[in-house]
C-alpha cells in the first residue's frame, strides 16, 4: 500500500545549496508530476512527465530540474536554492492522461 | 488554457447536503472535470471525475451541466471530516501525449456541528 512516497518530509536549506526531493510510486503509473503549494494558495505545477525519458515544464519551472530515468522515480532537483522556493512540494502520479491523480504526503522545504 | 472558477468559501451544517459549484465556461470537448479535496496538512485526495454524464461514487456525486460549462460536487450528508479545501480542475490535453492538470485556490468548506 505504498502508493506515492516522497522523501524527505522536512528539509531546511541555506540559500545557494542544492538538494533533490525524491518521489517514487509503485503503481506502474506513466504520468508523474511535481507541484508546489505556498500558504493560502492552490497547487502550481512545476514539471511533469508522461513516461520514462519524457519530461515537460509546468507553470513554474524556473529553478527546478527533473529527469525520469525509470517509471517509478521522478526526482525534483533544486540546483541553487532561493528563499522564494520555500514551500510545500507534492508529487503526484496517475495511470493515464485523464485518470485519478494520487498524491504523496508532501515535502516541506524551508530556504533560509 | 481552460480555467475554473469556484467560490472562495462555503459553510454547511453537519448531516446536511452540500453543493459545491464550479464554473468552467471555456471547457473543451476533451477536458475531463476532476474534483479533489485537501485536508489540513495533507496532500490532495481524489474525489470524483467525469466527462459528460453525471457520476456517483461512495464519496460524492458529480452533476455536469448539459453544456458542460459548469458542474456541481454534491456531498449528500456532510460530516466534520469533510471540512477541507475542494478543488475543481480540468484535465486537458496540451499536445502530443501530454496532459496538464492545474489547480486554482479551491473552495474552503467549513462544516458546523
Amino acid at each position: 500500500n505504498a502508493g506515492v512516497t516522497q522523501t524527505p518530509k522536512f528539509q531546511v536549506l541555506k540559500t545557494g545549496q542544492s538538494m533533490t526531493l525524491q518521489c517514487a510510486q509503485d503503481m506502474n503509473h506513466e504520468y508523474m508530476s511535481w507541484y508546489r503549494q505556498d500558504p493560502g494558495m492552490g497547487l502550481r505545477l512545476i514539471h511533469y512527465s508522461v513516461g520514462a525519458g519524457i519530461t515537460d515544464q509546468g507553470e513554474v519551472p524556473n529553478g527546478y530540474n527533473v529527469s525520469r530515468s525509470t517509471t517509478e522515480d521522478f526526482p525534483l532537483r533544486l540546483l541553487s536554492a532561493a528563499p522564494s522556493q520555500t514551500s510545500v512540494y507534492f508529487c503526484a502520479s496517475s495511470a493515464g492522461g485523464t485518470g485519478e491523480l494520487f498524491f504523496g504526503e508532501g515535502s516541506r522545504l524551508t530556504v533560509l | 488554457d481552460a480555467k475554473t472558477t469556484q467560490p472562495n468559501s462555503m459553510e454547511s451544517n453537519e448531516e446536511e447536503p452540500v453543493h459545491l459549484p464550479c464554473n468552467h465556461s471555456t471547457i473543451s470537448g476533451t477536458d475531463y472535470i476532476h474534483w479533489y479535496r485537501q485536508l489540513p496538512s495533507q496532500g490532495p485526495e481524489y474525489v470524483i471525475h467525469g466527462l459528460t454524464s453525471n457520476v456517483n461514487n461512495r464519496m460524492a456525486s458529480l452533476a455536469i451541466a448539459e453544456d458542460r460549462k459548469s458542474s456541481t460536487l454534491i456531498l449528500h450528508r456532510a460530516t466534520l471530516r469533510d471540512a477541507a479545501v475542494y478543488y475543481c480542475i480540468l484535465r486537458f490535453y496540451s499536445g502530443g501525449s501530454n496532459y496538464k492538470l492545474t489547480f486554482g485556490k479551491g473552495t474552503l468548506l467549513t462544516v458546523n456541528p
